[in-house]
């Protein structure tokens, strides 16, 4: 299956809110309730974000935001602050093989 | 949720490699085991998926008759063998605890290099 769309970067100021989107297919993103969001720093593991598009994993601060609409995806960042900028990948299940599939990433700068 | 991985391997082409996932502080019958690779200053790729209780299997398509996951109920530990390497295959290896559609904890990675 073929990877989910996301933009390769994006940024905001400290304070600001950004969106990040993820775009898939009816066979995936817009066909099930599953997308989940993972957070990467430089050399470090994923960490989950965001599962089952809108809900956060206890400890994840509630800046943090998912939403979906149609074959798209979203991640909404609000109060940036220095230390979310990081990569961002989408996750989604894939009804086509009953497995997943990634985004591409998207590095999030705070400038 | 604990999951503790091998260490690094250097492999020569055509070889195979296996990496192991030893899980502890919770139930590991009853979780999914998935594994995901991250090649150096590339995104993060799905493997595939081991259901514990059972050992049902599911990978993608792309690696299909090269990766083979197993587990071992009696010593709460997953497995990861990737065979005919190629350079391409040079990456961090993770296993990571959750359920069919979600990846929740991580392992810490393997790295895997592949180089004649």
């Amino acid at each position: 299956q073929s990877a989910l769309t996301q933009p390769p970067s994006a940024s905001g100021s400290p304070g600001q809110s950004v969106t990040i989107s993820c775009t898939g297919t009816s066979s995936d993103v817009g066909g099930y309730y599953y997308v989940s969001w993972y957070q990467q720093h430089p050399g470090k593991v994923p960490k989950l974000m965001i599962y089952e598009v809108t809900k956060r994993p206890s400890g994840v601060p509630d800046r943090f935001s998912g939403s979906k609409s149609g074959n798209t995806a979203s991640l909404t960042v609000s109060g940036l602050q220095a230390e979310d900028e990081a990569d961002y990948y989408c996750y989604s299940y894939s009804g086509s093989n009953n497995g997943g599939v990634f985004g591409g990433g998207t590095k999030l700068t705070v400038l | 949720v604990q999951l503790v991985q091998s260490g690094a391997e250097v492999k020569k082409p055509g070889a195979s490699v296996k990496v192991s996932c030893k899980a502890s502080g919770y139930t590991f019958i009853g979780y999914y085991i998935h594994w995901v690779r991250q090649a150096p200053g590339q995104g993060l790729e799905w493997l595939g998926w081991i259901n514990t209780n059972g050992g049902h299997t599911n990978y993608a398509q792309k690696f299909q008759g090269r990766v083979t996951l197993t587990r071992d109920t009696s010593i709460t530990t997953a497995y990861m063998e990737l065979s005919s390497l190629r350079s391409d295959d040079t990456a961090v290896y993770y296993c990571v605890r959750g359920v069919e559609w979600e990846l929740r904890y991580w392992g810490q990675g393997t790295l895997v290099t592949v180089s004649s």
